[in-house]
């Protein structure tokens, strides 16, 4: 069954930076593209990032472009995400989600992992 | 980017009732090419990432109870539950992926 498994959360003090990881399994890694999205306690879903299956294509929320990057490791079914200049607006559950392929899904995202908490205080 | 607006932010139905929400988009979701609509249903419950329940705003997942079902198009959607059941209680959110990702505020279901 599908699997993802975000790691690397912690509390880290304001302007600092975080490297999250998520491990996949279950389905074919490298063929599907992945997002992160985050939840602040208590509030909605907020889009953060997206790569591409091959990881050429990137996207960004203007909230995190130039302070975020996402990446991958196809052979090691891994995603990550490096969370530089980090501020109180950052605090949040980060979730990798995986998009649905295209003919079916249309793209829209069918599967999330547990998530894992980012704090950001000093 | 297209805002997604939920109503309500929260509703209390009596089990067996029917519970009804409703998602407008700041812009058609409706792709010319495909005909179909960019818009998906997620339930969330306390402590646990969001399921997908519908996507191309009526097509049910695999597993999804047929109690839930979606309607809708362009910018008006909705999500009716047909007869809730205890284990319903979640927020709702509704997510257009025809753009940048966005998702609706979210609606809390309780029970009454």
């Amino acid at each position: 069954q599908v699997q993802l498994v975000e790691s690397g959360g912690d509390v880290v003090q304001p302007g600092r930076s975080l490297r999250l990881s998520c491990a996949a399994s279950g389905f074919t890694f490298s063929l599907y593209g992945i997002h992160w999205v985050r939840q602040a306690p208590g509030k909605g879903l907020e889009w953060v990032a997206y790569i591409s299956h091959g990881g050429t294509a990137k996207s960004y929320a203007d909230s995190v472009k130039g302070r975020f990057t996402v990446s991958r490791d196809n052979s090691k079914s891994t995603l990550y995400l490096q969370m530089n200049s980090l501020t109180a607006e950052d605090t949040a559950v980060y979730y990798c989600a995986k998009k649905g392929d295209d003919r079916t899904y249309g793209g829209s995202i069918d599967f999330w992992g547990q998530g894992t908490l980012v704090t950001v205080s000093s | 980017d297209i805002v997604m607006t939920q109503s309500p932010d929260s509703l209390a139905v009596s089990l067996g009732e029917r519970a009804t929400i409703n998602c407008k988009s700041s812009q058609s979701v409706l792709h010319s090419s495909n005909n179909k609509n960019y818009l998906a249903w997620y339930q969330q419950k306390p402590g646990q990432p969001p399921k997908l329940l519908i996507y191309w705003a009526s097509t049910r997942e695999s597993g999804i109870p047929d109690r839930f079902s979606g309607s809708g198009s362009g910018t008006d959607f909705t999500l009716t539950i047909s007869s809730l059941q205890a284990e319903d209680v979640a927020v709702y959110y509704c997510h257009q992926y025809l753009g940048t990702l966005t998702f609706g505020g979210g609606t809390k279901v309780e029970i009454k």
